[in-house]
């Protein structure tokens, strides 16, 4: 089983509406992050929890907004999506050393 | 701000030969790099890093090299394999903390 699993792995939705990507690991990784990766502008950070009760902005939080349920669980919202949030969305963990572990990521398609 | 840019989006080697993947940073606080590797619907996987108190750290076909007085690290294959075909994303972090990624490089090796 994947250490890092996302749902859902593809979604169409239309400009306004709210939509959740949820992100669940078992790692054990106390920190967690939202990425998006747009063609070439490479990975850039939503948002990132180094633990339950910590939860800090990236370079492009704007119109998201996130909730560490748990430990294993990190969840990323748009609350109105517009179609320029159209993007391939990552989640990552990471333990003590630097290395991040990656989900499968989740393509958003906004209409 | 970029403070990690890989200005080549693309590069393309024959089989057998050397790929070299570059990387420029600009923050000379960074003390660690990492490159990862990404298919097509994966996520971004972890494939060799270095501290920056080193300039050479080698795995295999995979060489990290890191000239501080320059700003620049590069990654270097060989011999190149068309499984080694993907996008290769440097990436650099600070005292641990959250990584900051480049824009990413799409390597395609020929047979």
């Amino acid at each position: 089983d994947a250490d890092v699993t996302q749902t859902p792995r593809n979604r169409i939705t239309k400009t306004g509406k709210r939509i959740m990507l949820e992100c669940s690991q078992t790692k054990g990784h106390d920190r967690m992050y939202w990425y998006r990766q747009d063609p070439g502008l490479g990975l850039r950070l939503i948002y990132y929890s180094f633990d339950v009760k910590d939860i800090n902005k990236g370079e492009i939080s704007d119109g998201y907004s996130v909730s560490r349920q748990a430990q294993a669980k990190f969840s990323l919202s748009l609350e109105s999506a517009i179609p320029n949030q159209t993007a391939l969305y990552f989640c990552a963990t990471q333990g003590y050393s630097y290395e991040q572990y990656f989900g499968p990521g989740t393509r958003l398609t906004v209409t | 701000d970029q403070q990690v840019k890989q200005n080549s989006p693309s590069l393309s080697v024959q089989e057998g030969r050397i790929s070299i993947l570059n990387c420029d940073y600009t923050n000379s606080m960074f003390d660690y790099f990492l490159w990862y590797k990404k298919y097509p619907a994966e996520g971004p996987t972890f494939l060799i890093s270095i501290s920056s108190i080193k300039d050479k750290n080698e795995d295999g076909r995979f060489t990290v090299f890191l000239n501080k007085s320059a700003k620049h690290l590069s990654l270097h294959i060989v011999p190149s394999q068309p499984g080694d075909s993907a996008v290769y994303f440097c990436a650099a972090s600070f005292q641990g903390g959250k990584l900051i990624f480049g824009q990413g490089t799409e390597l395609s090796v020929k047979p």
